[in-house]
């Protein structure tokens, strides 16, 4: 069955380091793998997205890599502040007949503290 | 730019009403608009692809005659939970895909959501 998994229900940090968040899936062949950001009773917010063929991409704190052979990704946020708290979710963007899905992983809640 | 709205953005209502629930891109068109549902500590699950002018979409195991779904605009999709029952308490959010940019990365913009809560 097709399964994505972010470990880690909940991770806590102290303000200042680095935060990683990991987003495995199995029987998929995705395109592009996203990262988005949700708040408390709100919808989701885009952070990143990595192409297949990426290994690697950056924006100011943020990095994430993706390893297609291993299936995994990983969302890196450095210098962390309390104001990251949230929870992250990946996606994956699926071709389905003709349509184009996201489809998300449970998602992983950061609390960094002060 | 690439705003979504969604209204009501709570919504408290007896079992067996129905309930309508808007989504609106407000800043651009979009062809396609997406309804998931969240319950709480889980993922999204999408629900349903609606395009405008045409029948939605719905995924496996949502019932279509329980979630209507109509795309009439460019701009607004609505979802109306039919003959609702608490188990159809949920945190419900819809997503827009500009139009011309279809062929984009499976580019979203998500709305705000909309808590239900039946009672």
């Amino acid at each position: 069955s097709q399964k994505i998994e972010q470990n880690s229900e909940a991770l806590n940090i102290q303000e200042g380091k680095t935060a990683t968040l990991t987003c495995n899936y199995t029987n998929y062949s995705p395109a592009y793998l996203q990262w988005y950001r949700q708040d408390p009773g709100r919808g989701p917010v885009f952070l990143l997205l990595i192409r297949e063929n990426e290994k690697e991409k950056r924006k100011e704190r943020l990095k994430v890599t993706f390893d297609t052979t291993l299936k995994q990704s990983l969302f890196h946020i450095t210098a962390s502040q309390p104001a990251d708290s949230a929870t992250y979710l990946c996606a994956l963007s699926i071709s389905s007949g003709s349509a184009r899905q996201l489809t998300f992983g449970s998602g992983t809640q950061l609390t960094v503290l002060p | 730019g690439a705003v979504v709205s969604q209204h009501p953005s709570r919504v408290i209502c007896k079992s067996g009403t129905s309930v309508k629930i808007e989504c609106r891109s407000l800043d651009f068109q979009a062809t396609t608009m997406f309804w998931y549902r969240q319950f709480p500590k889980q993922s999204l699950m999408l629900m349903a692809t609606s395009n405008e002018g045409s029948k939605a979409t719905y995924e496996q195991g949502v019932e279509k005659d329980k979630f209507l779904i109509n795309h009439a605009s460019l701009t607004l999709s609505t979802l109306t939970v039919t003959s609702a029952h608490p188990e159809d308490s949920s945190f419900y959010i819809c997503s827009a895909r500009e139009v011309g940019r279809e062929g984009v990365w499976n580019e979203q913009f998500f709305g705000p959501g909309t808590r239900l809560t039946v009672l």
